[in-house]
This record gives structure tokens, sequence and C-alpha cells, in this order.
């Protein structure tokens, strides 16, 4: 059973524009929260983490946000650029200690 | 510093033939991972090693899957009898872990380039 869920599949975005990647999870022991990126070919890469404790997180164009009571998070990336297309995973621990559990990726194109 | 090493990149063989993915994780890394990718269940969890004892195999789909790590350095995933369904890309991850009692572990994982596997 899918514990962490990412519903959209895909997601079009413009050039300098806002993208909002979106993430659910399940289980509430989970206590951080990741975001690979992946380009096809390649294997996924660390982009950003939150920890539980906190809200949010931001590192240059990327922030995510957490809200623990809807478990939900969410992955910001202002202003967006042609580079930033790639599938991006959501993922979490905390329950089985170690392992990642990962959504099934969002497909972003960011058109020039 | 080299990252993760997979290897092959690509394997195509037929079905009930024997497959053998291979995995040089990060040195100084103590953690390693298979995870298996597909479209209709993204990236699963396989198993994982820490300090080269599997740790968490239950996300392994059934008997014809098997993987050791014999030492730091190495680890195989072996399918046998692959199985069409088995078609996927494989991917191996390290992490700089401190072990199971550690503390102040982000859960980065640092990932291969992955192996494709076509089972026909």
């Amino acid at each position: 059973d899918q514990q962490v869920k990412q519903n959209s599949p895909s997601l079009s975005v413009q050039e300098g524009r806002i993208s909002i990647l979106n993430c659910d999870y399940t289980n509430s022991m989970f206590d951080y929260f990741l975001w690979y990126k992946k380009y096809p070919a390649e294997g996924p890469t660390f982009l950003i983490s939150i920890s539980s404790i906190k809200d949010k997180n931001e590192d240059g164009r990327f922030t995510v946000f957490l809200n623990k009571s809807a478990k939900h998070l969410s992955l910001h990336i202002v202003p967006s650029q042609p580079g930033d297309s790639a599938v991006y995973f959501c993922a979490a621990s905390g329950d089985s200690g170690y392992a990642l559990n990962f959504g099934k990726g969002t497909s972003l194109l960011v058109t020039p | 510093d080299a990252g993760v090493i997979q290897s092959p990149r690509h394997e195509v063989t037929e079905m009930g033939q024997e497959v053998t993915l291979r995995c040089k994780p990060i040195s100084g890394h103590n953690s390693l991972f298979w995870y298996r990718q597909t479209m209709m269940r993204g990236l699963e969890l396989l198993i994982y090693f820490n300090n080269n004892v599997p740790i968490d195999d239950s996300g392994m789909p059934e008997d014809r899957f098997s993987a050791k790590m014999p030492n730091a350095s190495f680890s195989t995933l072996k399918i046998q009898p692959s199985e069409p369904r088995d078609s996927a890309v494989y991917f191996c991850a390290s992490s700089p872990r401190l072990g199971l009692a550690g503390g102040g572990d982000t859960g980065e994982l640092f990932f291969g380039e992955g192996s494709r596997l076509t089972v026909l």
C-alpha cells in the first residue's frame, strides 16, 4: 500500500512562473521528508528535505512546506526554469527507521 | 569522488534466464539499498543492508529474488528465473548512516544511474 502519494503524474508550467508539486502521506510515524529530482537515464538526486519539527525549509529557488496535521507537503520552485524539467519524487522516512518510502513521482515540464 | 556504480546499465534477457545486477556503493557509506522503479508502482524498496547485514528484505517480491553484500564495497541483486514482469529499472543507493542507533541521520540516499532490465 502506497504510504506516500503524489496524485499528479504530470505538471506543465511556463518559464518564470511558480511550480507547485504536492505530496500526501498516510503514516503519522514519518518524521523526515525529502524531495528527489530525476532526469531521464539518471538516478534520482537529492534536492531538499524537511524535518517534521519544521513547517518550511528554503534553499534558493526551492521551498518545501510541511503541514503535519494534513499529512501534506509541497515543493515550490520559483521562478521555474526549463532545466527544472524532470521527474520529482517525494520521499519520507521514520517508520522503519532508515528506509525511504517514495511516491510515484510527478513529471514537471517547464516551457519557455 | 566516484558515486554509486551499477552494472550493467542495460540488460535484455529471455524469460527463465538468471540475471545478476551489481552495485558498488560510495566508499565509507555503511548502508546500501536496492530499489525498483516501474510505471505502475514508482520506486519500491526491495531490500537494504546496514554494515553488510540485510536489515529489511520485506520488499523482495518473491523467492526468485535474492541479494547479497559480501563486503562493504559490493552488492548483487539476483533474479532466477527471470520473468517478463521483472522488467524495470533497478537502482542501488548508499547512505553514510551512523548505524541503527546513531543520530544526525538526514535520510539522504545517493543513487546510482540504474540498471534497466528487459525480460522478453
